[in-house]
């Protein structure tokens, strides 16, 4: 069975402050994805990674960063929350092939920025 | 650029037929995915259209055309559990999607 990890399901964070989303997934998946999801705006793309130490910028990075230490885990990083960042946060992992593969979601991580 | 439109809300009746519709402008297509979310959950897959046609799936089905830029999920018998958003996302580049704002569906009983 899939499986994809956050590590919080709710996080309550004030401005100015620096934080960290997990990602795991047991797939062994090349691809490692970060979205964010707002009301009426669907899902967006924040940064996505094909290899371990490789990232690339997806439509929305301003304000993140990414990690990628170890293939199975993918880190998002606010280096200074803002209230702006308030959103539910998504990390889905896929394989890397030549055509489109299906993304396998984790729970979510709904983060408040006060 | 890229847009995908699909309705926001739609509310249909326990036992009956939806469709919930998607039509997309992307740079490049490789596929349009179908997915489910209930309120507070993960996006599961539901379908995956290449190929112009219709792909059935138990009560769930997916059409796409791609000279029109559309696709549709098809839901029949519909079940009080069916009540999710349902994402349509289109494959243009590698291993990327790009995705609709989501339609809510309610089932009514």
């Amino acid at each position: 069975d899939v499986k994809v990890t956050q590590s919080s399901r709710y996080l309550v964070k004030r401005t100015g402050e620096k934080v960290f989303l997990e990602c795991v997934q047991d797939m062994d998946h090349e691809n490692m994805f970060w979205y964010r999801q707002d009301p009426g705006l669907g899902l967006r793309l924040i940064y996505f990674s094909y290899d371990v130490k490789m990232k690339e910028k997806g439509d929305i990075p301003e304000g993140y960063s990414v990690s990628r230490e170890k293939k199975e885990r993918f880190s998002l990083i606010l280096e200074s929350a803002s209230t702006n960042q308030t959103s539910m946060y998504l990390c889905a992992s896929s394989l890397k092939t030549g055509g489109a593969e299906t993304q396998y979601f984790g729970p979510g991580t709904r983060l408040l920025v006060l | 650029g890229q847009n995908i439109d699909q309705p926001t809300e739609m509310t249909a009746t326990e036992g009956a037929i939806v469709q919930i519709n998607c039509t997309y402008q992307t740079s490049g297509f490789n596929g349009l995915f179908w997915y489910q979310q209930h309120a507070g959950e993960a996006p599961t897959f539901l379908s995956y259209n290449v190929l112009d046609g219709l792909e059935e799936k138990g009560r769930f089905s997916s059409f796409l055309s791609r000279s029109k830029g559309y696709s549709y999920l098809l839901l029949k018998e519909l079940q009080m559990k069916d009540s999710a958003s349902y994402l349509c996302a289109v494959n243009n580049a590698g291993n990327m999607l790009t995705f609709g704002g989501g339609t809510r569906l309610m089932v009514k009983p």
